[in-house]
């Protein structure tokens, strides 16, 4: 099945640790996204990629960082600089820009400080 | 600024039509209307868009208006797993989905 996969579902982080999630794509898409969501809220962005070797930060970056050195990978690091990492962590990927298409989602990871 | 106004909350009867209105009253001539759903701890679900045709598919139908300033999301029967959040969004072609909010969303709860 084409789809998106996160891991691991649920995750948690001591103090002072840094974690990483996972985000792999086979929907060939050159776009890829990672959001955070607070309970009873809505999506905020954290950084998104357009392509390969390239990403911008979104709007709540710090504390975060990301990688993209192969197209169907956006791994997320949530590092100890980010004092309040409890929350439920969004993949997601799209063809591009300039283009009708839609947003396709991972099932989360729900991090939780220890 | 959100581009889209939805209410926080609705309840609808199972079986029943459950009809989500969401305002755009600023949309651009290019610019879709898109749906999607999250149920709980999961990842949103894309459920339809469109541009100034009303949208039917096997989830949902989509009436917009003629000036185009506000939508419909209609969920002809709604059933128990109907129960999610339901975001409405516009976006132009050319927009990254980075630059677009998923804002609070409507609550909707479907009751036995």
């Amino acid at each position: 099945d084409g789809g998106i996969t996160q891991s691991p579902k649920y995750l948690f982080r001591k103090e002072g640790q840094n974690v990483t999630l996972s985000c792999e794509q086979n929907l060939n898409h050159d776009a890829m996204y990672w959001y955070r969501q607070d309970p009873g809220q809505g999506l905020r962005l954290i950084y998104y990629s357009q392509i390969v070797n390239d990403f911008q930060k979104g709007d709540i970056a710090e504390g975060y960082s990301v990688s993209r050195e192969k197209k169907e990978s956006f791994p997320l690091t949530v590092t100890s600089a980010q004092k309040n990492p409890t929350a439920f962590y969004l993949c997601a990927s799209s063809r591009g820009q300039s283009t009708n298409e839609k947003l396709f989602f991972g099932s989360g990871t729900q991090l939780s400080v220890l | 600024d959100a581009k889209t106004t939805q209410p926080p909350s609705m309840d609808c009867a199972e079986g029943r039509a459950a009809n989500l209105p969401c305002n755009h009253s600023t949309i651009s001539g290019n610019e879709y209307v898109y749906w999607y759903r999250q149920i709980h701890s999961q990842g949103p679900q894309y459920i339809i868009h469109g541009l100034k045709n009303n949208e039917t598919n096997e989830m949902a139908s989509l009436i917009i208006t003629e000036d185009r300033k506000s939508s419909t999301l209609i969920l002809p029967h709604a059933t128990l797993r109907d129960t999610a959040v339901y975001y409405c969004i516009v976006r132009a072609p050319t927009d990254s989905w980075g630059k677009l909010q998923f804002g609070a969303g409507t609550q909707v709860v479907v009751t036995p």
